[in-house]
């Protein structure tokens, strides 16, 4: 069975970082592509980045890019969003998910999210 | 960036009816645009991609057409679990946007 797990979450002050990490298990993580879509409280999906299996393409949404990096490290079946110069906009659960394929950023399998606080 | 556009925000319907989801892109996206299903206090849940391809375990009451900007979501009879939001999202291009949602509730 995928299961992916997203940890890392918490309050945090404006300006401030935080590193979100999502472990992936069930699966062969090195061979697929990596999502992080957040959600704002009672707001709709936001696509933010995405890495491809090996790394080589890495994604990111206007509203992130310059702050955020995307990360993998397939030795250990974990993917990683650094977040840093956090802005209250970007309070959200953040959710991580699987693609379907090595380049394929649909949304396969997902984790429950984290929930991330900027105030 | 494309942009995803979906319509109706608000749907409302009754267990048994048929109902249509569309979702527009700015720019093509050819087939590559999938539907996602999501309930309250939960992870969406994908139900199909590359326009119509069922994900495994998605009853067959759901299905999806289009093309290039156009594309629909059918749920051919609803049933009591179907109401949710649903999100369309193209996984052509970066940044590989989703729709604004359409909220299905129970007339």
């Amino acid at each position: 069975e995928v299961r992916l797990v997203e940890s890392g979450g918490g309050l945090v002050q404006p300006g401030g970082s935080l590193r979100l990490s999502c472990g992936g298990s069930g699966f062969i993580f090195s061979n697929y592509a990596m999502t992080w879509v957040r959600q704002a409280p009672g707001q709709g999906l936001e696509w933010i980045s995405g890495i491809s299996a090996s790394d080589n393409s890495i994604f990111y949404a206007d509203s992130v890019k310059g702050r955020f990096t995307i990360s993998r490290d397939n030795s250990k079946n974990t993917l990683y969003l650094q977040m840093n110069s956090l802005r209250a906009e970007d309070t959200a659960v953040y959710y991580c998910a699987k693609g379907s394929y090595t380049n394929s950023f649909e949304c396969q399998h997902w984790g429950q999210g984290t929930l991330v606080i900027v105030s | 960036d494309i942009q995803m556009t979906q319509s109706p925000s608000t749907l409302s319907a009754s267990v048994g009816d048929r109902v249509t989801i569309t979702c527009r892109a700015s720019q093509t996206i050819s087939v590559w645009l999938a539907w996602y299903q999501q309930k309250p206090g939960k992870a969406p849940k994908l139900l199909m991609y590359k326009t119509s391809t069922l994900e495994d375990g998605v009853p067959s009451r759901f299905s999806g057409s289009g093309s290039e900007t156009e594309f629909t979501l059918t749920i051919s009879s609803l049933q009591p679990d179907d109401f949710a939001t649903y999100y369309c999202q193209q996984h052509n291009s970066s940044p590989f946007t989703f729709g604004q949602g359409t909220k299905l509730e129970i007339k």
